[in-house]
């Protein structure tokens, strides 16, 4: 096993416009989340899944964010119409139900111009 | 609640000297602790975690060391390695026996090494 993959690695888009970015967890987590951080700042929550259900949500995922995990491996976070303030990394991460200690991926870099 | 924080950006210390980086929470319902180390371009890599109620732990070269009472939480670096510079996070969970709905991280801390 590789690890937490997600790809691409770096988007660069114009205000707008959808991206769409993927995340393969280790194989054996069913616990999958994304987070966001944004320059000198620590990860924010965004959501996370047990399996394909997706059972929270921050106050940061607007309604142009979505994430889906359709058959409880890999995760899809989609953002519509992006802004300039989208500019971020997103991490997802994974682990074991009961497990508090996450694996983070290497991160998708969005730069919105 | 509110978020961890911690109270240096930045630390610059000469290798092979002792490190110790601080966090300050300010959740006092929050019943877990990781220390993540971020390297430039890389997700955040695990270091150690621990409890409340525990007040300290040890790992390889690290230790965490917890006090309730303040609310503070330190890591401690020992012989400190080129390899050991990045940003370093501490991050808080309110343990639900679910596993982690959630980490809430602090700002971060930049550890420089001297040569």
């Amino acid at each position: 096993d590789t690890g937490v993959s997600q790809d691409p690695r770096h988007k660069i888009t114009k205000r707008g416009q959808n991206v769409t970015f993927r995340c393969d967890p280790i194989s054996e987590h069913n616990r999958l989340y994304w987070y966001r951080q944004t320059l000198g700042q620590g990860p924010e929550f965004l959501t996370y899944f047990q399996n394909e259900a997706q059972l929270e949500k921050s106050r940061l995922l607007s309604d142009r964010f979505s994430a889906e995990r359709p058959k409880g491996s890999f995760s899809t976070l989609e953002i519509q119409r992006t802004e300039q303030g989208d500019s971020a990394m997103y991490l997802c991460a994974s682990s074991p139900t009961g497990a508090n200690v996450l694996t983070f991926g290497a991160g998708s870099r969005l730069t919105v111009l | 609640g509110e978020s961890v924080g911690l109270h240096l950006p930045t630390l610059s210390v000469q290798e092979g000297d002792n490190s110790i980086i601080n966090c300050a929470y300010s959740n006092s319902a929050s019943d877990y602790f990781i220390w993540y180390k971020q390297e430039s371009g890389k997700g955040p890599q695990f270091i150690i975690d621990i409890r409340s109620n525990m007040d300290k732990r040890q790992g390889q070269r690290v230790t965490v060391l917890l006090n309730k009472t303040v609310k503070h939480l330190s890591l401690q670096i020992a012989a400190t390695q080129p390899g050991d510079s990045a940003v370093y996070f501490c991050a808080e969970n309110i343990y639900s026996g679910g596993g982690a709905d959630g980490l809430t991280f602090g700002k971060g801390t930049h550890l420089i090494i001297q040569p």
